[in-house]
């Protein structure tokens, strides 16, 4: 079975703190992608990366960065928290073109 | 971006009834995947479709690519308490990787006992 471990199932931060998220899988999945989801606006995608080193913007990439470092790990940066970043942050892998997704548990992340 | 229209947006059943979803899109797609998520985890793979007409079923939980492309069906026969949470399809169009799926908003579903 795909294994893709969140290394916090909750955080609690304060606004203009920097924050790390992390992501580690364990089936050698090239690509890795975060999301956050909010009620009422589904599933956005935030950043993916395809490979070591690179990565591309989804559709709501503004105030986050990544990081990916190693083909299993994938990290999502919040360089200054905002309250409006608060939200469940989900990390995904998958094998390639139209393959299904792989969900981490989840992060519940409160900014205050 | 895109977006699936997932519907219904929530159900309140009895144990034991059978329950139907589906996904719609302006677009084609060529492939659709059926998530479930519960409180406070994240979304689980049920069902991966890959054809149009196919029909694929996961134990009590049955799945169809539609004929059209542009729409999937999740039923769920003889429902128990535990099949409670959030269902999501998910779509990838013609073109393009993983990044592309669209996710429906989710039904929401809820059985009582």
């Amino acid at each position: 079975d795909v294994k893709v471990t969140q290394s916090s199932r909750y955080l609690v931060k304060r606004t203009g703190e920097k924050v790390f998220l992390e992501c580690v899988q364990d089936m050698d999945h090239e690509n890795m992608f975060w999301y956050r989801q909010d009620p009422g606006l589904g599933l956005r995608l935030i950043y993916f990366s395809y490979d070591v080193k690179m990565k591309e913007k989804g559709d709501i990439p503004e105030g986050y960065s990544v990081s990916r470092e190693k083909k299993e790990r994938f990290s999502l940066i919040l360089e200054s928290a905002s309250t409006n970043q608060t939200s469940m942050y989900l990390c995904a892998t998958g094998g390639g073109p139209n393959e299904k997704l792989f969900f981490g548990s989840g992060t519940q992340l409160s900014v205050l | 971006g895109q977006q699936l229209n997932q519907s219904p947006q929530s159900m309140f059943i009895q144990e034991g009834e059978d329950v139907s979803m589906n996904c719609t899109s302006s677009s084609i797609f060529n492939t659709w995947l059926w998530y479930k998520q519960e409180p406070g985890e994240g979304p689980v793979l049920l069902i991966a479709l890959y054809k149009a007409g196919e029909l694929t079923s996961n134990g009590r939980l049955t799945a169809q690519f539609g004929i059209t492309r542009k729409d999937s069906f999740l039923n769920i026969s003889a429902s128990i308490p535990s099949d409670v949470g959030i269902y999501f399809c998910a779509g990838a169009p013609n073109q393009g990787g993983s990044e592309k799926l669209v996710f429906g908003k989710g039904t929401k579903l809820t059985v009582n006992p």
